[in-house]
């Protein structure tokens, strides 16, 4: 059975750079894309970026200057770095899997709470 | 970016019921477009995936219809478990986008 469990820091200042990391088991760690999506009530669902097992990676316009996707493939794990965060990045970030050449996302991870407050 | 707009934002219905929801896009996105259902504290869970293909373990109460800009998600029977927010989400272009999500409430 496939599981993603993803962890990282859940409370930031303005101007912190906001971590998480999410681990994949009980699968191939090859042949998909590991994307970031966050919640917030004022966006909805947001697509951040994805990677692959290689480092091959693609990110959302609006994010792309301050993402940066990272993947340990020895570890299964994929990580998300946020810069320069403000509380406009408040919102529960999940980690997501979806296969090459289809554009649906199977399995998710729990979500984390991440609150941007001074 | 392709927008996704769900109607309705909120309904109210019975267990037993019959229950549709639509979404739609501001432009043409083949049949790449997957449903999932969202309960409080949980992460989305994919129910349908292009347009009408029932992901594996989901109820066939569960069914999807459409393709180009218009799809439908219809519910027969609503069971209590049924009760959560639903979203639409297109995968036609990058970045994909998700609708803004319908609250389906027990009446």
């Amino acid at each position: 059975q496939v599981q993603l469990q993803q962890w990282g820091a859940g409370l930031l200042k303005p101007s912190e750079t906001l971590s998480l990391t999410c681990g994949v088991s009980g699968g191939s760690f090859s042949g998909y894309y590991w994307t970031w999506i966050r919640q917030s009530p004022g966006k909805g669902l947001e697509w951040i970026g994805q990677i692959n097992h290689v480092g091959g990676s693609n990110y959302s316009p609006s994010l792309r200057s301050r993402v940066t996707l990272s993947v340990d493939a020895s570890k299964n794990q994929f990580s998300l770095n946020l810069n320069s965060v403000s509380a406009a990045d408040t919102a529960v970030y999940y980690c997501a899997r979806v296969q090459y050449r289809t554009t649906w996302y199977d399995y998710w991870g729990p979500g984390t709470l991440v609150t941007v407050s001074s | 970016d392709i927008h996704m707009t769900q109607s309705p934002s909120s309904l109210s219905a019975s267990v037993g019921d019959t229950v549709i929801i639509t979404c739609r896009a501001t432009q043409t996105i083949g049949n790449y477009l997957h449903w999932y259902q969202q309960t409080p504290g949980k992460a989305p869970k994919l129910l349908i995936y292009d347009a009408s293909s029932l992901q594996s373990g989901v109820p066939s109460r569960f069914s999807g219809t459409g393709s180009g800009t218009d799809f439908t998600l219809t519910i027969s029977g609503l069971q209590p478990e049924d009760f959560a927010t639903y979203y639409c989400q297109e995968g036609y272009s990058s970045p994909i986008t998700f609708g803004q999500g319908t609250r389906l409430d027990i009446k």
